[in-house]
């Protein structure tokens, strides 16, 4: 069956260093997210990408995050210069855009950021 | 502004027993509402609900959406051990994003 990949499943950083996560989408999917989740906390929505460019992007997505598809199969996210409070699990998910409309989104396993 | 809101956020019943799982959104443009199921890591997608009063099943689960009173119920019969789990809803709306709640934590004693 396929599924979303994500690339590593923990990583651990310094503070003021940048990240690059990496997401492997299913294959014929055209919609991509990243959604995070503070330990405890709910998921909270990011960012979505659709036709090579942001579709649309939460508060939290400041200029401190960018996203990216270089290549026809992965899509990154880039934490440029990383907080403390950037520590969480980073999901990615990928979507069919089908009939003018979205389908339902298939999550990645998650990796796992922890910034000391 | 949009919002997904669950009740109860948690509960603890016995194997066996039936458990009902609320959902209620203010969401802009409602497209879609989804439940999915969180274990040890990623939310595993379970249902998506695009009309008021048709049930989705699947084995023990089902899921109804009623949108006048902009809510959806996620029940489980028979409820085993493996069931045990976080459950989020999750409601598209405008521009594509989609809002989860908080979860529901369901834990099922043997």
């Amino acid at each position: 069956e396929p599924e979303v990949t994500q690339t590593p499943s923990h990583q651990v950083t310094q503070m003021g260093q940048e990240v690059i996560l990496r997401c492997v989408p299913i294959s014929n999917h055209l919609y991509f997210y990243w959604y995070r989740q503070i330990l405890g906390q709910k998921v909270e929505f990011l960012v979505s990408f659709y036709n090579n460019e942001i579709s649309e992007k939460s508060e939290i997505f400041d200029d401190q995050f960018s996203v990216e598809r270089p290549d026809g199969s992965n899509f990154t996210l880039k934490i440029r210069s990383t907080k403390l409070e950037d520590s969480a699990m980073y999901f990615c998910a990928s979507s069919l855009y089908r009939d003018g409309k979205v389908t339902e989104a298939f999550f990645g396993q998650g990796t796992r950021l922890t910034v000391v | 502004e949009d919002k997904v809101v669950q009740s109860p956020l948690s509960l603890v019943v016995h194997e066996g027993d039936t458990v009902t799982l609320n959902c209620s959104y203010e969401v802009t443009n409602f497209r879609s509402l989804l439940w999915y199921k969180q274990e040890k890591k990623a939310p595993t997608f379970l249902f998506m609900l695009t009309s008021s009063g048709i049930e989705k099943k699947s084995g023990r689960l089902s899921s109804i959406l009623d949108k006048k009173e902009l809510s959806s119920i996620l029940n489980i019969t028979a409820t085993q051990t493996g069931d045990s789990a976080i459950y989020l809803c999750a409601v598209e709306g405008r521009d594509d994003k989609i809002i989860f709640g908080k979860g529901t934590r369901l834990h099922i004693l043997p």
